[in-house]
């Protein structure tokens, strides 16, 4: 069975300073990997995925992902924080059709 | 493409009463999948259909709760009775299949539910 993990349930980080959101998984075969960011009230909005290829993973907004298959790690991170990108974070594992999401994890920035 | 589209965004009712909630998945995506959102339990799948059939309907609470999709463009959620417990966000989302599970999910705005 497929699952994720997000060890902190909120991250505060300083403008202008680089963040990082953590994110483990557990997969039985090859996994499809990827973050997804949520505003107030709205949906989950994609960010960024791996799926093969470069562990360095770019996405939007500046942000980018590391895999990294021996620590079965897929951080999220991002060389400069906004106060605008304050928002939870959802890192899912899809091994099959269906994806396994995290808990999410705050990230708060201040200015 | 305008994207998932739910409806309505909020709605408040009183304990007995039937709710539906209504989604309307992006054209050409053969996955619909609905999920609800609390503080206490996160994100939690409740049932998804494949190319408009009820493919896992393990997450769904109890028998309160269906999911139809009777057609490619349109699926409803209804529970009925409606308790205080269904108090949630409930959120749509599909995605393309036909290459497998390395496509991203594309979510709607959300349906805020309240069962007073």
């Amino acid at each position: 069975a497929q699952s994720v993990a997000q060890p902190e349930d909120q991250v505060n980080v300083a403008e202008g300073n680089p963040l990082t959101v953590k994110c483990t998984y557990s997969v039985s075969g090859n996994p499809y990997l990827f973050w997804y960011v949520q505003y107030p009230n709205r949906g989950l909005q994609f960010l960024l995925k791996y799926i093969t290829g470069d562990n360095l993973v770019k996405g939007s907004y500046g942000f980018e992902a590391e895999f990294n298959k021996s620590q079965t790690s897929f951080h999220l991170k991002k060389p400069s924080a906004l106060v605008s990108d304050s928002a939870l974070y959802f890192c899912a594992v899809r091994e099959s059709y269906i994806p396994t999401f995290g808990r999410g994890t705050s990230l708060i920035v201040h200015p | 493409d305008a994207g998932v589209i739910q409806s309505p965004r909020h709605e408040v009712t009183e304990m007995g009463q039937e709710v539906t909630l209504r989604c309307k998945p992006i054209s050409g995506h053969d996955y619909l999948f609905w999920y609800r959102q609390t503080m206490m339990r996160g994100l939690e799948l409740l049932i998804y259909f494949n190319n408009n059939v009820p493919i896992d309907d393990s997450g769904m609470p109890e028998d309160r709760f269906s999911a139809k999709m009777p057609n490619a463009s349109f699926s409803t959620l209804k529970i009925q009775p409606s308790e205080p417990r269904d108090s949630a966000v409930y959120f749509c989302a599909s995605t393309a299949g036909t290459s497998g599970s390395s496509y991203e999910q594309y979510f709607g705005p959300g349906t805020r539910l309240t069962v007073t």
